[in-house]
């Protein structure tokens, strides 16, 4: 059974901290996401890597970076968090290649910054 | 630039009768792939249907179809026979075959609430 984990469902952290957030697929997928759900807004793309140590801006960067050392995990991280940063994360992972092929998502991190 | 529009916020739906989620997109490709997920309030993203640009025929997945029109650049999401367990968001996304890493575009979803 494919499975995407994230290390947490809820996290709370206070502005200015440092904040990673985890992602592992167990599904040897080569493409990974990390996204951000705000209501009305849909999911946004952060970043996304499709190799290990490659990675490529989505549409909303700014104030985030990530990081791929192995094919399993991508790491999502906040230098500095910061209140409008609060949102919902979510990871996912497909394989490369056609189209049609889904992707898997993770049950999504809910994080909050006071 | 790639643009996914659902502009039905929320719907409400009797049990046991049929829904239609609206979604339009806008591509310049030739080639794209359309996908819906549902959301329950748990969190998690569930994958329910898949179309291609060039398939002929209508994607149907159990009590799940998706009315491709092409020439419009609408996919909508009919589910037939609601159940309370429909109750959910739904998000329609997109992906151009030739974008790297296959990156989705996602709408900003539907909520639907299925009434007993």
């Amino acid at each position: 059974d494919v499975k995407v984990t994230q290390s947490s469902r809820y996290l709370v952290k206070r502005t200015g901290e440092k904040v990673f957030l985890e992602c592992v697929q167990d599904m040897d997928h080569e493409n990974m996401f990390w996204y951000r759900q705000d209501p009305g807004l849909g999911l946004r793309l952060i970043y996304f890597s499709y190799d290990v140590k490659m990675k490529e801006k989505g549409d909303i960067p700014e104030g985030y970076s990530v990081s791929r050392e192995k094919k399993e995990r991508f790491s999502l991280i906040l230098e500095s968090a910061s209140t409008n940063q609060t949102s919902m994360y979510l990871c996912a992972s497909n394989l490369a290649g056609p189209n049609y092929n889904e992707q898997f998502f993770g049950p999504g991190t809910r994080l909050t910054v006071l | 630039a790639q643009k996914i529009t659902q502009t039905q916020p929320g719907m409400f739906v009797q049990e046991k009768e049929a829904v239609t989620l609206d979604c339009t997109y806008d591509t310049s490709d030739q080639s794209y792939g359309l996908f819906w997920y549902k959301q329950p309030s748990s969190g998690e993203m569930i994958f329910l249907i898949y179309q291609g640009s060039y398939d002929e025929q209508n994607a149907t997945e159990g009590r799940y179809s998706l009315n491709f029109q092409k020439a419009r650049k609408s996919a909508n999401l009919v589910i037939s026979a609601s159940q309370l367990g429909d109750s959910a968001m739904y998000f329609c996304a997109m992906r151009e075959v030739y974008n790297q890493g296959g990156k989705l575009i996602f709408g900003q979803g539907t909520e639907l609430s299925v009434k007993p």
